[in-house]
């Protein structure tokens, strides 16, 4: 079954230094999202992309957080200038589609779990 | 914000008994309600999505529950077995956004 896949599983990154995130969606998923689980608390979303802009930020997504999708496979998030309590584990997701498709799910990475010392 | 809390925050089972637990969302604005399997280490496995008031849907021994007018869903799981052991997370969707907005999540765990 395809799957989305994150790489690194584990960042550890100097606070004030850029940290990018990648993601594989799934091949013919239109929709991506990046979430984050800071220990021991919800899941939150931070932002959807769709044809290659972004559809929806969520407060946490400030100017030092950014997306791009590179080239036809890649999705990545890009943290400019890390803070202690970006720590947290990252996770991508995509869907096939919106709209029409409200019934299909969002398919989640393993997540990459990024530690600012 | 929007508030969405799941009850218990753990749950103890026996192997073979059947359990379900709470999701509570907003009542209006309603778009999807979506349950997640996710046991650590590993990504939230998709379960259902349901959109209609009255919903029920079924994967094997787990099936789920959808009242939109009150805000609640209920996840049913028969005959409980180890391998059903990990966290359950629901996630609401609003009408007009993408995002998913989740609750914290039962933990359960199934006792040989």
């Amino acid at each position: 079954e395809p799957e989305v896949t994150q790489t690194p599983s584990h960042q550890v990154t100097q606070m004030g230094q850029e940290v990018i995130l990648r993601c594989v969606p799934i091949s013919n998923h239109l929709y991506f999202y990046w979430y984050r689980q800071i220990l021991g608390q919800k899941v939150e979303f931070l932002v959807s992309f769709y044809n290659n802009e972004i559809s929806e930020k969520s407060e946490i997504f400030d100017d030092q957080f950014s997306v791009e999708r590179p080239d036809g496979s890649n999705f990545t998030l890009k943290i400019r200038s890390t803070k202690l309590e970006d720590s947290a584990m990252y996770f991508c997701a995509s869907t096939i589609g919106q709209g029409a498709y409200s019934n299909q799910p969002q398919h989640f990475g393993d997540g990459t779990r990024l530690s600012i010392l | 914000i929007l508030n969405v809390e799941q009850s218990p925050q753990s749950l103890h089972v026996q192997e073979g008994d059947s359990t379900n637990f709470t999701c509570s969302f907003p009542s209006s604005n309603f778009y999807a309600l979506h349950w997640y399997r996710w046991e650590t280490a590993k990504s939230p496995e998709a379960l259902f999505v349901m959109t209609l008031n009255g919903d029920e849907k079924k994967k094997g021994r787990i099936s789920a529950t959808l009242n939109t007018k009150e805000g609640y869903s209920y996840l049913y799981i028969k005959g409980s077995q180890p391998e059903d052991s990990a966290t359950y997370l629901c996630a609401f969707r609003g009408g007009g956004a993408d995002g998913l907005t989740f609750g914290k999540g039962t933990h359960l765990i199934i006792q040989p």
